[in-house]
């Protein structure tokens, strides 16, 4: 079984443009989870996903920062138009349940805003 | 928002020496308390799920133990090996959603 899958591994952009970062969870899981580490700060909590629904986005900013986790195919992190401050690695996390069941991640995403 | 805590930040330990450190949280509306390892350039990965008081889980050289009352887990590592070295990670869920809250984590270089 693969485990999550998240692409790119390596993502620069330029400030203002667009950054997409994707994330297939383990097969079977149904629950995402979108994690962001700022340079020497922990694992923060942004989103939460099941299929086609937001459960909570807490932890995400208001502005320029969207998730989805459509029917078919991998959750999308959307972060428009890019600020310096964006830079940070963004892990993808899945679990075929919510609550105490162990979470499995993915290698993250190390977005650079040049 | 949970708050969870661990200590020490950092930790440099021998190769052979056994250690421990530790995770806080908050008491009350107590759900589980997780435990994982995130080495240099790899992804966090399980190594514990505790949920009841006085839990205590073994992995090899690896040991935790669970005292929800006084909200705290400690997790052990008998023997010390390089390949130790890494992050530790505690998490709690919180929140309606039951979305994990990790502390800080503690920074484990095992010396050879």
């Amino acid at each position: 079984n693969a485990g999550v899958m998240q692409n790119p591994r390596h993502l620069v952009r330029r400030r203002g443009q667009e950054a997409r970062l994707r994330c297939s969870p383990v097969k079977g899981h149904s629950h995402v989870y979108w994690y962001r580490q700022l340079p020497e700060e922990g694992l923060k909590f942004m989103v939460y996903l099941q299929k086609e629904n937001i459960i909570d986005e807490s932890g995400m900013p208001k502005e320029r920062f969207s998730a989805e986790f459509p029917k078919e195919g991998p959750s999308i992190l959307r972060i428009q138009q890019v600020v310096r401050g964006d830079s940070a690695a963004y892990f993808c996390a899945s679990s075929p349940d919510r609550g105490a069941e162990k979470l499995f991640f993915g290698s993250g995403t190390q977005l650079s805003v040049l | 928002i949970l708050n969870v805590e661990q200590s020490p930040q950092s930790l440099h330990v021998q190769e052979g020496d056994s250690t421990n450190f530790t995770c806080s949280f908050p008491s009350s509306n107590f759900y589980a308390l997780h435990w994982y390892r995130w080495e240099t350039a790899k992804s966090p990965e399980a190594l514990f799920v505790m949920t009841l008081n006085g839990d205590e889980k073994k992995k090899g050289r690896i040991s935790a133990t669970l005292n929800t009352k006084e909200g705290y887990s400690y997790l052990y590592i008998k023997g010390s090996q390089p390949e130790d070295s890494a992050t530790y990670l505690c998490a709690s869920p919180s929140g309606s959603a039951r979305q994990l809250t990790f502390g800080s984590g503690t920074q484990l270089t095992v010396l050879p």
